[in-house]
């Protein structure tokens, strides 16, 4: 069956370092692959979209890799910042549906 | 502007009742969703609609229903509403639907809904 992982545990890192989460998936072959922030008591906001045949994204802080053969996507937040702590999730599109598939999310806590 | 908005914030009913939830958008995007959001987080899609095509979840109860009374409105009206409704449920839209389309999605505040 098609599943798509990230991280349960929170990752808690130290303000100005990396932070990197992960995006598993198997039984898929997505044509994009999206990232998207989730704030409590919020709905889920876009933030980036990589496409089957980019190895690579940036906007700003935010960096985005794509790995079709190992399956994963890495999602970077670089210098991050109290204000970068929330839930992101990662969502998988394939070219035959038009509506991507959510992952559970990860929580990031980006402690001062 | 509030791009998708979603009525009521917080909604607590008892089993059994009918709820509807309302849903506009000022994108101008042809195509809007519904999304349940459980406990342990996961968002799934339940509905997605056009002004051509509905397109349901199979997991769905037929007790949800869309209704849709123009291109800015997705409504959802749910029947005999049980404990296992209880979530949040969001709506969203997109442009266009196209075969191999990006479509990044544009979500709504959410409803809790809690059923006792």
């Amino acid at each position: 069956s098609q599943k798509i992982e990230q991280n349960s545990e929170a990752l808690n890192i130290q303000e100005g370092k990396t932070a990197t989460l992960t995006c598993n998936y198997t039984n898929y072959s997505p044509a994009y692959l999206q990232w998207y922030r989730q704030d409590p008591g919020r709905g889920p906001v876009f933030l980036l979209l990589i496409r089957e045949n980019e190895k690579e994204k940036r906007k700003e802080r935010l960096k985005v890799t794509f790995d079709t053969t190992l399956k994963q996507s890495l999602f970077h937040i670089t210098a991050s910042q109290p204000a970068d702590s929330a839930t992101y999730l990662c969502a998988l599109g394939s070219g035959g549906s038009y509506i991507p598939t959510f992952g559970r999310g990860t929580s990031l806590i980006v402690h001062p | 502007d509030t791009a998708v908005s979603q009525t009521p914030k917080y909604l607590v009913t008892q089993m059994g009742n009918d709820k509807s939830i309302k849903c506009e958008q000022n994108l101008g995007h042809d195509t809007m969703y519904w999304y349940k959001q459980d406990s342990k987080k996961f968002l799934k899609i339940m509905f997605s609609y056009n002004n051509k095509e509905l397109i349901i979840n199979e997991t769905v109860p037929n007790r949800f229903s869309p209704k849709s009374p123009d291109k800015a409105h997705l409504n959802l009206h749910i029947n005999s509403l049980e404990l296992g409704d209880s979530a949040v449920y969001f709506c969203a839209s997109s442009q266009a639907r196209l075969a191999g389309a990006y479509n990044e999605q544009f979500f709504g505040p959410g409803t809790r809904l809690t059923v006792l």
